[in-house]
């Protein structure tokens, strides 16, 4: 089956600590995106990815970094840098930038909690 | 700047009923394109229907209908006979940047709950 994945589900790190999420995707997509979720509010781009080996920051990129080293793969590593980092991260990825509708896709979810 | 508001926080609807969620936009884009998600309790956000700017007929897609008025810069979703499966939160969001990037700005969300 086609899809994208994201692991763990669950996340717990202490304060200070770098922590890395993965995102894979088989669905042959060019671009792949990162959002944040906090609660009761609307998703919120970090990083995106047109192509591999090329990303751009998103609205709220400090203290995040990514590499997109294969097509199927973009891992996010939230840096100690982040101030506020336990929310619902969310990966997500489309066809392309000008390939008609280019909708994206989000996988299940990393919910990050740093203690 | 673009902006997605969903002025309700949360609705309720009676099963087999039909339901419309409210999305007003705001952009100077010619170009855009407007979405609509479902997240459920689980978490992951499910794609539900698209509406691109010059589209004359508002999008369907099953039980799901975007009633696209561009004067007054709304995209409401409307959900018909609705199901229990239907609650969850939804997110309306508008695709910037006209075409150039992807990025996706997202309201804040509508959470519904459907009643037996």
């Amino acid at each position: 089956d086609g899809g994208i994945t994201q692991s763990p589900k669950y996340l717990f790190r202490k304060e200070g600590q770098n922590v890395t999420l993965s995102c894979e995707q088989n669905l042959n997509h060019d671009a792949m995106y990162w959002y944040r979720q906090d609660p009761g509010q609307g998703l919120r781009l970090i990083y995106y990815s047109q192509i591999v080996n090329d990303f751009q920051k998103g609205d709220i990129a400090e203290g995040y970094s990514v590499s997109r080293e294969k097509k199927e793969s973009f891992p996010l590593t939230v840096t100690s840098a982040q101030k506020n980092p336990t929310a619902f991260y969310l990966c997500a990825s489309s066809i392309g930038v000008g390939m008609g509708t280019d909708t994206q896709y989000f996988g299940p979810g990393t919910r990050l909690t740093v203690l | 700047a673009q902006k997605i508001t969903q002025t309700q926080p949360g609705m309720f609807v009676q099963e087999k009923e039909a339901v419309t969620l409210d999305c007003t936009y705001d952009t100077s884009d010619q170009s855009y394109g407007l979405f609509w998600y479902k997240q459920p309790s689980s978490g992951e956000m499910i794609f539900l229907i698209y509406q691109g700017s010059y589209d004359e007929q508002n999008a369907t897609e099953g039980r799901y209908s975007l009633n696209f008025q561009k004067a007054r810069k709304s995209a409401n979703l409307v959900i018909s006979a609705s199901q229990l499966g239907d609650s969850a939160m939804y997110f309306c969001a508008m695709r910037e940047g006209g075409g150039a990037t992807n990025k996706l700005i997202f309201g804040t969300g509508t959470l519904l709950a459907v009643q037996p």
